[in-house]
């Protein structure tokens, strides 16, 4: 496609579920990021993936956050056992340089409210 | 801890009036990028500049990296309805791949 996707777009989750987060890249692209964004505030960094390497999650609030690029494409931000806190913008963006952060291009975001 | 401060936070002007947004930092930044994001949107890249006193202009925007590449400003000449939105800035400190986000600039231009 033309940008980065992802889906669902909206997704509410009574607390304590699991939720699954797609995000499909910009084609070519090797470098995958996953942020969280809070209302009104800027989006903060999650996790990092060069090609189907996870290169660095240090931005995962708690080992309920886990995420995956199997094939060096789609990723998935998965949470377990959802929390009123977990409510938020969860955004994806893709960059064709491995190793940094130039130039990153974003989704539209998945907005979860746990309930 | 890097911080990048923006401001104002909030700005609501008439249509036709220009503005300045801001972007500070006390760390170096090998190069910085400026995003617009609407709400229910992520955010869309408008420029990046890396080289220390750069000036770049899209349209009515224009983008200017500090000399010591620890700031950046935003002019926008002519707002437009069109213009609001809320305004990011994101540093990369050299070697590594995280951005550091601004605070961010709620824009609204009123018609």
């Amino acid at each position: 496609g033309a940008g980065v996707s992802q889906s669902p777009r909206y997704k509410v989750a009574k607390r304590g579920q699991d939720v699954a987060l797609r995000c499909d890249p910009i084609s070519g692209h090797v470098s995958l990021f996953w942020y969280q964004q809070a209302l009104g505030q800027g989006p903060e960094f999650l996790t990092y993936f060069q090609n189907e390497a996870q290169l660095d999650k240090s931005g995962l609030p708690s080992d309920r956050f886990f995420a995956e690029r199997p094939e060096g494409s789609v990723s998935t931000l998965k949470i377990q056992r959802t929390q009123q806190e977990d409510s938020a913008v969860y955004l994806c963006a893709s960059s064709s340089r491995p190793g940094t952060a130039y130039e990153q291009y974003f989704g539209p975001g998945t907005r979860l409210t746990v309930t | 801890t890097q911080l990048l401060e923006q401001s104002p936070q909030f700005l609501s002007i008439q249509e036709g009036e220009n503005l300045t947004v801001y972007c500070n930092s006390s760390s170096v930044f090998s190069s910085l990028q400026w995003y617009r994001q609407e709400p229910g949107e992520g955010p869309v890249l408008l420029v990046t500049v890396v080289t220390g006193g750069e000036v770049k202009k899209l349209k009515r925007l224009t983008f200017q990296f500090g000399d010591a590449r620890k700031d950046s400003s935003l002019h926008i000449t002519a707002a437009q309805p069109g213009d609001t939105g809320l305004y990011l800035c994101a540093g990369v400190t050299s070697g590594t791949y995280k951005y550091i986000f601004g605070t961010g600039t709620r824009l609204k231009v009123l018609a």
